[in-house]
């Protein structure tokens, strides 16, 4: 069955530093999409990024950065230069599927504070 | 504004009464998802709907229903409320097909229930 671990569950970091967030994930396809959502203050789920398993070249999307590897099965989610808009909860999340439809399974999250 | 609306947005009661909790799709998106987040269990997939029809039930209690109305919202109905169920209930929606893994869920601002 498909699992998500985000072994952090709270960090801390001082503005502008960089932060990575790590997730390791597990699952039962050979081809798979993963994704990272934000969960800012407001309460809202906001989502960040999606990537094929096929494709594990690094993605970057202004301060933020998504390093894929397939063979450690991780997809940790880097912020550069951090700022105190980042403060939020992470969610790492994996499809699953079932009876031919798909939904996502969330790791637990990880809370982000970025102290100014 | 992700274009998924969920209504009420904060709601209080009290044990053993029933709610019902109303989500709004993106418009053109036939998929709704309902996840239940809480402190302890994190982000819960609890139920999803395609076009009106039932297509995968996760962690949801029998004392929870839901259904999917010809126009395509969906309305989410927990009965015999506990305290345990005290928790942001999230709504959300994806275009078709269903049976990818690659469906990016966008979901609305979230209702939180407090059961006393």
């Amino acid at each position: 069955a498909q699992k998500v671990t985000q072994a952090q569950t709270e960090i801390s970091v001082v503005e502008k530093e960089d932060v990575t967030l790590d997730c390791v994930y597990e699952t039962r396809d050979t081809t798979y999409y993963l994704f990272w959502y934000k969960q800012p203050p407001s309460g809202e789920l906001v989502f960040l990024i999606r990537r094929n398993s096929f494709d594990e070249q690094n993605e970057i999307s202004g301060r933020y950065s998504w390093n894929f590897q397939k063979s450690t099965s991780s997809f940790n989610f880097t912020i550069t230069a951090s700022q105190v808009v980042d403060s939020a909860v992470y969610f790492c999340a994996v499809p699953y599927s079932g009876a031919g439809s798909y939904q996502l399974t969330f790791g637990k999250g990880t809370k982000l504070s970025v102290i100014p | 504004d992700s274009g998924v609306t969920q209504t009420p947005k904060h709601l209080i009661t009290a044990t053993g009464q029933r709610v019902t909790l109303r989500c709004s799709p993106r418009s053109g998106d036939l998929s709704v998802y309902w996840y239940q987040q809480s402190l302890d269990q994190g982000l819960q997939f609890l139920i999803q709907y395609y076009n009106g029809e039932e297509r995968a039930k996760g962690n949801i209690l029998e004392r929870f229903s839901a259904q999917q109305f010809p126009d395509l919202h969906s309305e989410l109905n927990l009965s015999s409320l506990e305290l345990g169920d005290s928790a942001l209930y999230f709504c959300a929606s994806s275009v078709a097909p269903i049976n990818s893994g690659a469906n990016v869920l966008t979901f609305g601002a979230g209702s939180r229930l407090t059961v006393l």
